[in-house]
């Protein structure tokens, strides 16, 4: 495997479901994210992490909780979640996270909450 | 906050050369990249411009205005694989990267 994977590709599930999405780097980079896009809108920054530990908390709802254990490996858990959550969820990594370096991102987990 | 403007879409013939205007304001300026979006995949990095001037890279280029905080990239003699969502997203002074909306490119025959 190379550069940033996540699993699953595809989610649905209900509100009173709890779930996890997965996010491998396999760069070595130091810094890793969570983001939010939806549909005709920006994407939006919802967790940072830098040496594993989170440096960033966009006021996301605590329906969502990170974990990161490594600097390879980002998780982000899922429950009780609303149907405005159904969105893309794309992970990203990058070398440093204060430095003029490229994030390269994940292929996304295209999440439907029923 | 930040505030990032790009068109919400735009339409080109292949074979011409489209430009895609950014216009953004933040809260300090550490560089400007634009990302590349297919239709269900990734984004994918295309420049990073943190000086004036224009960046060139084979068919693509990229312009900053730090004074007139603006820049546009130049996509030049269009495929139809060029057909895509392109990200303009500004690092601002606390190294936090904001996205704007993205422009959608179609490249028609």
């Amino acid at each position: 495997e190379t550069g940033v994977t996540q699993t699953p590709r595809h989610l649905v599930m209900g509100m009173t479901n709890k779930k996890s999405l997965k996010c491998e780097q396999h760069l070595g980079h130091n810094a890793m994210y969570w983001y939010k896009q939806s549909a005709k809108k920006p994407l939006e920054l919802m967790f940072v992490y830098s040496l594993e530990e989170r440096v960033e908390n966009n006021s996301v709802p605590s329906r969502f909780s990170p974990e990161c254990p490594n600097s390879s490996h980002l998780f982000l858990h899922l429950h009780t979640l609303q149907p405005e959550d159904s969105a893309l969820y794309l992970c990203a990594s990058s070398q440093f996270q204060d430095s003029a370096y490229e994030q390269y991102f994940g292929p996304g987990t295209r999440l439907t909450v029923t | 906050g930040q505030n990032i403007d790009q068109p919400t879409e735009m339409t080109a013939t292949e074979g011409a050369i489209v430009q895609i205007n950014c216009t953004y304001q933040t809260s300090g300026f550490n560089g400007l990249f634009w990302y590349q979006q297919h239709a269900g995949e990734a984004p994918t990095f295309l420049s990073y411009n943190v000086l004036d001037g224009l960046e060139e890279k084979g068919r693509f280029s990229s312009f900053l205005s730090r004074s007139k905080g603006y820049s546009y990239p130049l996509l030049k003699e269009l495929q139809m694989k060029d057909s895509a969502s392109y990200l303009c997203a500004v690092r601002d002074g606390d190294y936090k990267l904001s996205f704007g909306a993205g422009t959608t490119v179609t490249v028609r025959a």
